[in-house]
């Protein structure tokens, strides 16, 4: 079986665009959830959507934002790009809503010039 | 923020050596999971220990969590080259917060042939 799949695997954007990251969960799942991953640090929460709504937001501003498609799977879009966006963004699905193990993908590089 | 603090921050040891890290958090939990992540890809998950266990195995590996100190450890005995690779820890504190995770910064391990 396929694990999580992310496109694009790198991407290069300069500041004030914006770009949109993709992600398709384990087939199965019905949860994904979306982290940012500076370089040196651990992860950190941006969204978690379930069935098709959001069920958490991290603190990040209205820049990030994210929806789920009837077949579950994701996208995460980012506007007005800052040069600290730069990050890997990963995504991790999950069969339900909560207090499971979460599968993560390979991520998606993103470098804003 | 991070709610977890890993320790130590990096550790390096020889081929065969057992290595032990270190996980403390500050709030409740549903339950607590270790993730394996190399050069900056995707998370892998080794396990997850919930709030009403005390240990768990899986192969060479051995975690344990103390939810009265709310801290962790993991054991990775006998040690090879492949293992090499960060260690993250991280909370999920259950459903009502849906399947956020929260990760501390993660322990370098160098295993040296």
């Amino acid at each position: 079986d396929a694990g999580v799949t992310q496109s694009p695997t790198h991407l290069i954007k300069t500041r004030g665009q914006h770009v949109t990251l993709r992600c398709s969960p384990i087939s199965g799942h019905k949860s994904v959830s979306w982290y940012q991953q500076v370089l040196g640090q651990g992860p950190q929460f941006i969204f978690q959507y379930y069935e098709k709504e959001e069920r958490g937001r991290g603190n990040f501003p209205d820049r990030f934002s994210a929806r789920q498609f009837p077949n579950y799977s994701s996208e995460l879009n980012v506007n007005a790009l800052l040069l600290g966006d730069s990050a890997l963004y990963l995504c991790a699905s999950s069969w339900g809503g909560g207090g499971e193990t979460q599968y993560f993908g390979p991520g998606t590089r993103l470098l804003v010039l | 923020s991070q709610q977890g603090e890993e320790d130590p921050q990096a550790l390096s040891i020889q081929e065969g050596e057992n290595a032990t890290m270190n996980c403390s958090y500050k709030t409740s939990i549903n339950n607590l999971q270790w993730y394996r992540q190399n050069s900056g890809r995707g998370l892998v998950h080794l396990i997850l220990i919930r709030s009403n266990e005390r240990e768990k195995h899986s192969g060479r590996l051995r975690v344990t969590l103390d939810t009265s100190k709310k801290s962790s450890s993991l054991l990775i005995t006998a040690s090879r080259a492949a293992d090499t690779a960060s260690y993250f820890c991280a909370t999920d504190a259950g459903e009502t917060s849906g399947s956020r995770l929260t990760f501390g910064e993660g322990t370098q391990l160098t295993v040296n042939p």
